[in-house]
């Protein structure tokens, strides 16, 4: 079974520049979350789909941050502008609906570093 | 915020058992307890999950006590390949209350 993929690991940006995180859900998952881990702290939540439509948001910094699931498979996560206190690894996690008695699947995360 | 009391950091030695103690005083009698582990540089992994029975698999045992208050993550024989942060987590079963809240998690390092 294929794991969660992101895509870019790595990305550095100068402050109030945008970028975009992007992952690709296990086949089947219909639950996807985006984390965001800043060094040294456990993921904080900032987004969960079901399908393509949006369970909770309410972690998300709606000022700066968007996030869409077309299709309810692939997802983008985009930061516009950036500040320094972005820089974190950008994580997305997929599962089986709520009820399921499996855990989430994590991909490796996008390292993003504002300077 | 999260549900649990982890300790910060714990020490083995290879070989060992390590034992990942959790407090969850105020778990509901439908939450589950969860552990994830993350090693250095790469997303939170499965490890296994308990409602009130002792639970094991090919990774670790969990043992939660009667009152369920809290719970213990037993690694039986460490390798240096354990050495991660250890996330215990509470989770419910539905869209609210299935999310994966973490907290702080405890860094267990293996040493040889």
């Amino acid at each position: 079974e294929a794991g969660v993929a992101q895509s870019p690991r790595y990305k550095i940006i100068e402050k109030r520049q945008s970028v975009a995180f992007w992952c690709n859900p296990i086949s089947g998952h219909a639950t996807l979350y985006w984390y965001q881990q800043i060094l040294g702290q456990g993921p904080k939540l900032l987004i969960q789909f079901q399908n393509n439509g949006v369970v909770d948001d309410s972690q998300l910094p709606k000022d700066r941050f968007s996030a869409e699931r077309l299709k309810g498979v692939d997802s983008t996560l985009k930061i516009q502008p950036a500040k320094l206190e972005d820089s974190a690894v950008y994580l997305c996690a997929s599962s089986l609906p709520p009820g399921a008695f499996n855990g989430y699947t994590f991909g490796s995360g996008t390292r993003l570093t504002v300077v | 915020d999260a549900k649990t009391t982890q300790p910060t950091s714990m020490d083995c030695a290879e070989g060992r058992a390590a034992n990942l103690p959790c407090n969850h005083s105020t778990i509901s009698g439908n939450e589950y307890v969860y552990w994830y582990r993350q090693i250095h540089s790469q997303g939170p992994q499965y490890i296994i999950h308990g409602l009130k029975n002792n639970e094991t698999n090919e990774m670790a045992s969990l043992i939660i006590t009667e009152d369920r208050k809290s719970s213990t993550l037993i690694l039986p024989h460490a390798t240096l390949r354990d050495t991660a942060v250890y996330y215990c987590i509470v989770r419910g079963l539905t869209s609210n209350t299935g999310k994966l809240i973490f907290g702080q998690g405890t860094t267990l390092q293996v040493k040889p």
